[in-house]
């Protein structure tokens, strides 16, 4: 166990769909990070949030949104699910300053 | 922006004997870390070893070790004794430690398949 917890571990969903993905931080860590990977795209980042706040955008598209509350825990929301969509979806956190990750277990998408 | 490169898609190796990934990167910026992950067949991403640029010495963890050349972007990872457990996907990856739009970032290379033959 890692000490970052993402759920669910895996995802079926229609097109068109809205899903929530949840990532609880390994504790102590005040940023939150969320990865994209693709079959072909390697790992992309999508948002970082810090203490409650987002921090830097990656390549995320307009569809998906994310959060970061006052627990730190972050949940990653995406909609009008395309079958693009379908990955491997990573949750990491670190400390301040950032000198590393921990990742979690991922939540893989499969959109169908 | 940053870029980390990883040059070798595929690379193989016979258990106990020793394999070198490539990576090379660029950046402007003169302190940063390097990080090497391993992602196995159930694709948990795995910390594997550790550079922080300002640091002259190597890092080394157990079978694992680099070669950091600064001046050259360039962050190998060496794996001696190769065990099949070491089989798997490896990630180079860039962070900036700093402030701006990519603070906390990790960049990550396009991946290393290894598999270790028995």
């Amino acid at each position: 166990d890692s000490g970052v917890t993402q759920t669910p571990k895996h995802l079926i969903t229609a097109t068109g769909q809205r899903v929530t993905l949840r990532c609880s931080p390994r504790s102590g860590d005040l940023s939150v990070y969320w990865y994209q990977q693709s079959l072909d795209q390697g790992l992309q980042f999508l948002i970082q949030y810090y203490n409650g706040e987002e921090r830097a955008k990656g390549n995320i598209l307009e569809r998906f949104s994310a959060q970061q509350f006052p627990d730190l825990h972050s949940e990653l929301n995406l909609s009008s699910l395309e079958l693009g969509d379908s990955a491997l979806y990573f949750c990491a956190s670190s400390p301040p300053p950032p000198s590393g990750y921990t990742f979690g277990s991922g939540t893989r998408l499969t959109v169908v | 922006a940053q870029t980390v490169t990883q040059s070798q898609p595929e690379m193989s190796v016979q258990e106990a004997e020793t394999v070198t990934l490539s990576c090379t990167y660029d950046t402007s910026e003169s302190n940063y870390y390097l990080f090497w992950y391993k992602q196995p067949p159930s694709r948990q991403m795995i910390l594997v070893i550790r550079q922080e640029a300002y640091k002259q010495q190597n890092a080394t963890e157990n079978r694992f070790s680099v070669n950091f050349q600064k001046a050259a972007k360039s962050f190998s990872l060496k794996i001696s004794d190769s065990q099949l457990g070491d089989t798997a996907m490896y990630f180079c990856a860039f962070m900036n430690p700093h402030g701006g739009t990519s603070y906390g970032k990790l960049t990550f290379g396009q991946g290393t398949i290894l598999t270790v033959h028995p």
